[in-house]
């Protein structure tokens, strides 16, 4: 099956500066890597997702990097606020292998995010 | 309404009880899923419904019954739990194969969540 590797477990940093968490899987067929913010007792809510037919994608202060060959795709924060800090997750997922009609998430070990005022 | 709600958001049971959690979304979405996530851990998937019916259960103990009575609702009944299944359960859901393939999109919603605790 599946397995995510996600570095680093904890990443502190000031205000203003960049963050970035690194994940790497190993099964070939996932496509899909959607990236979670989880705040402290409250739902895991997705920040920003890639397939693999793309490389890079960016939303505002976000962006997410995928390099199949190597099989990792990293989470880039820029400009970090304090509301940034929470638990971070990056999953993957082989959508809809085999004909299945649902995507199976692996998700890495999370990285707890503080950005410091 | 893009929203997945669950209910109740708090639990506290004993080993002898029998209890429910309720799980609704008015999305259109056919894949509902169940998840349970120990503090600072990430979520483990228990369960996986499509189109209503069970597609996936990861080796979950039978004291966990998945029910899946249409497509907005997803129940999951609970007896006899071991103090050891105290965890924040996350119901979660998606558009399934074809319609998400068109739409590109085959993200996974969470819900709030309901804090079970066994004693």
């Amino acid at each position: 099956g599946e397995n995510v590797e996600q570095h680093p477990s904890t990443l502190s940093v000031q205000e203003g500066d960049s963050a970035v968490i690194k994940c790497t899987y190993s099964d070939s067929a996932s496509n899909y890597f959607p990236w979670y913010k989880q705040e402290l007792g409250k739902r895991p809510q997705l920040i920003i997702d890639i397939r693999s037919n793309v490389g890079e994608k960016k939303d505002q202060r976000i962006a997410v990097t995928l390099n199949k060959t190597a099989k990792h795709f990293s989470l880039h924060i820029t400009e970090t606020q304090p509301e940034d800090s929470a638990v971070y997750f990056c999953a993957a997922s082989s959508v809809y292998a085999g004909g299945t009609s649902y995507g199976k998430l692996t998700f890495g070990q999370g990285t707890i995010l503080t950005v410091h005022p | 309404d893009t929203e997945v709600t669950q209910t109740p958001k708090h639990l506290v049971m004993g080993m002898t009880n029998k209890k429910s959690l309720k799980c609704e979304q008015h999305m259109g979405h056919r894949a509902m899923y169940w998840y349970k996530q120990k503090a600072k851990k990430p979520p483990e998937l228990m369960f996986v419904y499509s189109y209503e019916k069970l597609s996936i259960n990861e080796s979950v103990p039978s004291r966990f019954s998945p029910e899946c009575p249409n497509s907005s609702l997803l129940n999951l009944h609970l007896h006899a739990l071991q103090p050891e299944d105290s965890a924040l359960y996350l119901c979660a859901s998606s558009l399934p194969g074809l319609a998400a393939r068109l739409k590109s999109t085959d993200t996974q919603y969470f819900g709030p969540g309901t804090r079970l605790t066994v004693l």
